[in-house]
C-alpha cells in the first residue's frame, strides 16, 4: 500500500525565519512529487514539483528530492505570516493516468 | 496556470437524494480528471479516476453505484453521489492533468465543492 507520512504539526516558525517541511514515502517505484498548499476550507495549490534527486528552488521556495531515502522536504526562505497553512505532500507513482497519493500535511504557523 | 472550475460550490440536500458535481477544466483539454474526498481534518483520498470515452477506474472501498462518474468531453466530468447519506457530507475535489506551455504534465485542482447532507 503506497503511504506519505507527514508530521501534522502544528510546525510555529517567527516570521523571517525557514520554514523546513519533511515528507518520507513507502513506494521506491514513485516518479513524480509535489507539495500543494492548503488553506482552510479551500482546495489544494500547486507550490512546487520535483522530479530528480536534489534541490529546485522557486522564488523563496526550494524542494529537495532523494530517492535512495525516500525522502522530499521543503524549505520555504523569509517565511511570511500568509504563508500559514497547510502543506500536503504528494506523491505519484507513474504518468498521467495515476492519481496523486496524498500525505495528512503538515500545518504551518508562522507567528508575525 | 492551468484553470479548472467546480459547480456548484456547496451543495446542502436531504437524505436520499442524489447531488451531480461538475468538474471542468476551462483552458485546456483533459483526458484524465481525478475525483478526491476530504473529511475533517483529513487529507485528500482519492475516490476515482476518470477518463474520457471509458468507464471510470474506481479505488478500493469506493462504491461505483453510489458514485456515479460521467467523462463526457475532453473538459468535463462529472461526478453524481446517488442516494446521498449524511457520511457522505464531504469535500469533493476534482483535478485534471494539465501541461501548461509545454512543461511537465501536473494535476490541477477545481476549487471543492462541498456536500452537506442532512
Amino acid at each position: 500500500q503506497k503511504e506519505v507520512e507527514q508530521n501534522s504539526g502544528p510546525l510555529s516558525v517567527p516570521e523571517g525565519a525557514i520554514a523546513s517541511l519533511n515528507c518520507t514515502y513507502s513506494d521506491r517505484g514513485s516518479q513524480s512529487f509535489f507539495w500543494y498548499r492548503q488553506y482552510s476550507g479551500k482546495s489544494p495549490e500547486l507550490i512546487m514539483s520535483i522530479y530528480s534527486n536534489g534541490d529546485k528552488e522557486d522564488g523563496r521556495f526550494t524542494a529537495q528530492l532523494n530517492k535512495a531515502s525516500q525522502y522530499v522536504s521543503l524549505l520555504i526562505r523569509d517565511s511570511q505570516p500568509s504563508d500559514s497553512a497547510t502543506y500536503l505532500c504528494a506523491v505519484l507513482r507513474g504518468g498521467g493516468a495515476d492519481g496523486l497519493t496524498f500525505g495528512k500535511g503538515t500545518h504551518l504557523i508562522i507567528q508575525p | 496556470g492551468a484553470v479548472v472550475s467546480q459547480h456548484p460550490s456547496w451543495v446542502i440536500c436531504k437524505s436520499g437524494t442524489s447531488v451531480k458535481i461538475e468538474c471542468r477544466s476551462l483552458d485546456f483539454q483533459a483526458t484524465t480528471m481525478f475525483w478526491y474526498r476530504q473529511f475533517p481534518k483529513q487529507s485528500l483520498m482519492l475516490m476515482a479516476t476518470s477518463n474520457e470515452g471509458s468507464k471510470a477506474t474506481y479505488e478500493q472501498g469506493v462504491e461505483k453505484d453510489k458514485f456515479l462518474i460521467n467523462h463526457a468531453s475532453l473538459t468535463l466530468s462529472t461526478l453524481t453521489v446517488t442516494s446521498a447519506h449524511p457520511e457522505d457530507s464531504s469535500f469533493y475535489i476534482c483535478s485534471a492533468n494539465g501541461r501548461p506551455s509545454g512543461s511537465s504534465e501536473t494535476q490541477y485542482f477545481g476549487p471543492g465543492t462541498r456536500l452537506l447532507v442532512l
